[in-house]
């Protein structure tokens, strides 16, 4: 069984450009979230995804947004990039049913420059 | 002060001694979440819990509703456990995971 499958896997921007990331999910599984970590502040929530609808947002500016498709397929976008946009971007899938739990991809490593 | 904290920060141990890694939430959850992760950045989902105790291998987890706190034991250490090990909570309000700070765990042969 494939595992969370995040493109690309490193990725050099300069800044003010703008940025997709890609999450294709354990296959089954409906629900898609999205952390960024940097030294500084840890892990930090994003935004979530189920059935195509956000259910719930972190504390990050408008700059980013995601999207799920019907297939389960997450993009999460960052655009006017920031220096401090850097940081190991992950996404986790899960089936969301009770005592399920996540299922991590090995992340996008965002540098910019 | 952080939703969610760990202790301690940094441990080191000798291989084959037993592990605890503590994790005090402040907010009302309907689930736990450790995690481990490796140099390079993956991470694995660990445990989830909402309540009592799960067990996996060497590793053992707890958690008590009543005080908002949560254990993860190591028993018989080894130096590939070493890792990075994260507590997240799930709220119950907000339907996001929010994380701890990690505690970094290096175990010597």
């Amino acid at each position: 069984k494939a595992g969370v499958t995040q493109t690309p896997r490193y990725l050099i921007k300069t800044r003010g450009q703008q940025v997709t990331l890609s999450c294709s999910p354990i296959s089954g599984h409906r629900s898609v979230s999205w952390y960024q970590q940097t030294p500084g502040q840890g892990l930090q929530f994003l935004f979530e995804y189920f059935s195509e609808t956000q259910r719930n947002k972190g504390n990050f500016p408008g700059r980013f947004s995601g999207r799920q498709f019907s297939n389960s397929r997450s993009e999460m976008n960052v655009s006017t990039l920031e220096l401090g946009d850097s940081a190991l971007y992950l996404c986790a899938s899960s089936l969301e049913v009770q005592g399920q739990g996540y299922t991590f991809g090995s992340g996008t490593r965002l540098t910019v420059v | 002060k952080n939703e969610v904290e760990q202790s301690p920060q940094n441990l080191t141990a000798q291989e084959g001694e037993f592990i605890t890694i503590n994790c005090s939430y402040s907010v009302g959850i309907s689930a736990l979440h450790w995690l481990q992760q490796h140099p390079g950045g993956g991470i694995v989902s660990l445990f989830m819990l909402s309540s009592g105790k799960k067990k996996h291998g060497r590793l053992i987890a707890t958690i008590n509703i009543q005080e908002k706190h949560s254990s993860l034991h190591i028993t018989a250490s080894h130096p590939r456990d070493s890792a990075v090990y994260i507590c997240a909570v799930r709220s119950i309000n907000g339907n996001k995971l929010v994380f701890g700070a990690g505690t970094i765990l290096r175990v010597k042969s």
